[in-house]
């Protein structure tokens, strides 16, 4: 059964320095869920969207912005970046934002910012 | 507004014996709450819900929970613990007045001995 993709699975970069992170959710899933763990530590909600429109906001630094695309599939952009900010991001993706279905997480990405 | 509590940031048992991990939760409406497991450098997979409905919940790889609403409890057991269980262990709950986020607990790490 297709899973939720994220790419890259590994990124470095540099202090100031922008990044991208892509989400492709699960086929026929319509909302998005970010989360960031750093290290030791539990997943912190960020940011959702459902069929397109963000639907709940959390923990997301303002230098951090996101969308879903037409094709569902979301992107999570982080610019300035801090040493703080390194931490593994993950995905997750279910059917109807507005019920209790079953998110399914991806990989994740390991950021490391240097 | 919802919050997730584990009891013990690391828990060791031999091989066959109980696994209990516990956790309690914290909401203003009816939760929704989840037990995932983490293998090192590996995403989130989930291992039981409790939405509504029967209080006693099954789930994968012999662990079942027990949702006890008098004690805002859902603690996580499996009868016989295997070496491949030693993972670490997060309780989330989710609610429908929070767009379905998952908040976390600060998991617990099972280390199972020979």
């Amino acid at each position: 059964a297709a899973g939720v993709i994220q790419s890259p699975r590994h990124l470095i970069k540099e202090k100031r320095e922008t990044a991208t992170l892509k989400c492709y959710p699960i086929p026929r899933h319509d909302t998005v869920y970010w989360y960031q763990q750093g290290p030791g530590q539990d997943p912190q909600f960020l940011i959702s969207f459902y069929e397109k429109m963000q639907s709940d906001k959390g923990s997301i630094p303002d230098r951090f912005s996101a969308q879903q695309f037409s094709d569902y599939h979301s992107e999570l952009n982080m610019s300035s970046l801090e040493l703080g900010d390194s931490a593994l991001y993950f995905c997750a993706s279910s059917l109807g934002g507005g019920s209790i279905n079953e998110q399914f997480f991806g990989p994740g990405t390991r950021l490391t910012v240097l | 507004a919802q919050s997730v509590t584990q009891l013990g940031s690391h828990v060791s048992v031999s091989e066959g014996a109980l696994v209990l991990l516990r956790c309690n939760y914290s909401s203003s409406v009816p939760p929704y709450l989840f037990w995932y497991v983490q293998y090192p450098n590996q995403g989130l997979q989930l291992l039981l819900k409790y939405t509504t409905g029967a209080t006693l919940v099954k789930g994968i790889n012999g662990f079942e929970a027990e949702f006890k609403k008098s004690e805002t409890s859902f603690h996580l057991t499996k009868p016989s613990a295997h070496m491949s269980d030693a993972a670490e262990y997060f309780c989330a709950v989710s609610a429908s007045d929070s767009s379905y986020k998952l908040i976390f607990g600060s998991g617990t790490r099972l280390l199972v001995r020979p």
